[in-house]
């Protein structure tokens, strides 16, 4: 069964810090990798897509990367600022069958950015 | 509509109750997810539908939950003799496999048994 796992759980950072969060899978047999957002009491908003041919994917001051053989991702955060203050959530989704559609989930980072 | 809808917001139930939670997808997305999540935690996939059939049921806990989409479009996931530990915020999203599949998520069911 595929396993995802998020470090570090939480982080609290100054506003204007670069930031890294990592993902890690355990099954690399994936069809893609998704980076979602959530803010307290609402649903998840995607961030970026990237399928499992690709290396990396950018959007604004964020970007993630890919590294499908070792089985993990970075979220890479540019300048951070308060209104990025939410928890970030890793999902992969599987490569075969019927399974396809299905995420995988990791626990999230919760991440504060103080002005 | 432009995003994922879902109906009720919240729902307060009592134990042993029957509850059906509604999902609207977006518009051409021929596939539906439902998820679980509880406090602290990721989302769980329960079941997944491509049109009106369901792809891939293995998340569902047990015979309790069920689910349907009976014109590939409007999902409803009903919930018989609830239980405590079904209190959650049960999650819908949509997608089109040729786009990727990138989902897109709704804000949520949450639903609290007392």
């Amino acid at each position: 069964k595929q396993e995802v796992t998020q470090i570090p759980a939480a982080l609290s950072v100054p506003e204007g810090e670069n930031l890294v969060l990592n993902c890690s899978f355990t099954d690399s047999a994936i069809y893609n990798l998704q980076w979602f957002r959530q803010d307290p009491g609402k649903g998840l908003t995607s961030l970026l897509l990237i399928q499992s041919s690709q290396r990396e994917q950018t959007s604004g001051r964020l970007n993630a990367s890919l590294d499908k053989s070792s089985g993990r991702s970075t979220l890479y955060i540019a300048a951070s600022q308060p209104g990025d203050s939410a928890t970030y959530l890793c999902a992969v989704s599987a490569d075969r069958g019927s399974t396809l559609g299905r995420l995988y989930f990791g626990r999230g980072t919760q991440l504060t950015v103080w002005p | 509509g432009a995003g994922v809808s879902q109906t009720p917001s919240n729902k307060v139930t009592e134990k042993g109750k029957y509850v059906e939670l509604r999902c609207d997808p977006i518009s051409g997305h021929t596939a539906l997810y439902w998820y679980r999540q509880s406090l602290g935690q990721g989302p769980e996939f329960l079941i997944y539908f491509q049109g009106t059939g369901a792809a891939d049921d293995s998340g569902l806990p047990n015979d309790r939950f069920f689910a349907v989409r009976p014109e590939g479009s409007v999902s409803t996931l009903k919930i018989q003799r609830t239980e405590r530990g079904d209190s959650a915020v049960y999650l819908c999203a949509s997608s089109n496999p040729g786009g990727g599949n990138e989902q897109f998520f709704g804000p949520g069911t949450r639903l609290t048994v007392l």
